[in-house]
């Protein structure tokens, strides 16, 4: 159990362009999921916290009108990446927390690595 | 806010070798610990994870991690490595009362040699 998965697992897109990923919990509700951001051979960096059905709560220095997130049901958030620039390349990982054993266990999905080009 | 400290940046053993990675979180009350694993090119896959009793832990593959409170650590400890533990490792904490995310240490990459 306790399965996220995101998808595209990768995408390619030109600058100026935007990009959806999407996020969901398999087998469980979703009641909070987070999306961090990890940089080549660094550690996940927290972007936001969402909770179904309340808008996002960002972290200091992510952009909310570039990095828009929408948690519209227990089972599925995305993140959308709006006019995207190179220096947006990166992996964007998300992670889903919900009714299960273990209040404070997130669970992480596979990861979708963005190149803008 | 709390942070995580992992103090070795890249660990280099020989197989067979035992391993202690360092990890230390700064916040005063009650945490939750975690250590995650990434193979390259791989997502993150969970080793163990510390709420409360028991401060030594025992996690998959072999790995263990003892939590001590008067400082504020969580290190990570294998007695034998073997190459297919080359991977990155991440420390992770998060406080234990509200719905808080999970703070991430920097990562320690660790290669084992044959």
């Amino acid at each position: 159990g306790a399965v996220v998965s995101q998808h595209p697992s990768w995408v390619i897109c030109k600058s100026g362009t935007s990009v959806k990923i999407e996020c969901r919990s398999l087998d469980f509700q979703a009641t909070t999921m987070f999306w961090y951001r990890q940089f080549p051979k660094q550690s996940l960096m927290l972007m936001a916290t969402s909770n179904e059905g309340s808008k996002a709560t960002y972290e200091q220095g992510v952009e909310k009108d570039k990095f828009l997130i929408n948690h519209a049901s227990l089972t599925l958030s995305t993140l959308t990446v709006t006019s995207a620039h190179p220096e947006d390349s990166s992996f964007y990982i998300c992670s889903a927390r919900g009714r299960l054993a273990g209040p404070y266990e997130q669970y992480f999905g596979p990861g979708t690595r963005l190149t803008v080009t | 806010a709390q942070s995580v400290s992992q103090h070795n940046h890249h660990v280099i053993l020989s197989e067979a070798a035992s391993l202690e990675l360092g990890c230390n979180y700064s916040y005063g009350g009650t945490v939750n610990l975690f250590w995650y694993v990434q193979y390259p090119g791989q997502h993150l896959q969970l080793l163990l994870k510390y709420f409360s009793g028991d401060p030594l832990v025992k996690g998959i593959k072999g790995f263990e991690a003892e939590f001590i409170k008067s400082k504020f650590s969580f290190n990570l400890r294998k007695p034998s490595v073997q190459w297919s533990d080359t991977a990155e490792y991440f420390c992770a904490v998060n406080r234990a009362s509200g719905n808080t995310p999970l703070v991430f240490g920097k990562g320690t990459r660790l290669s084992v040699i044959a």
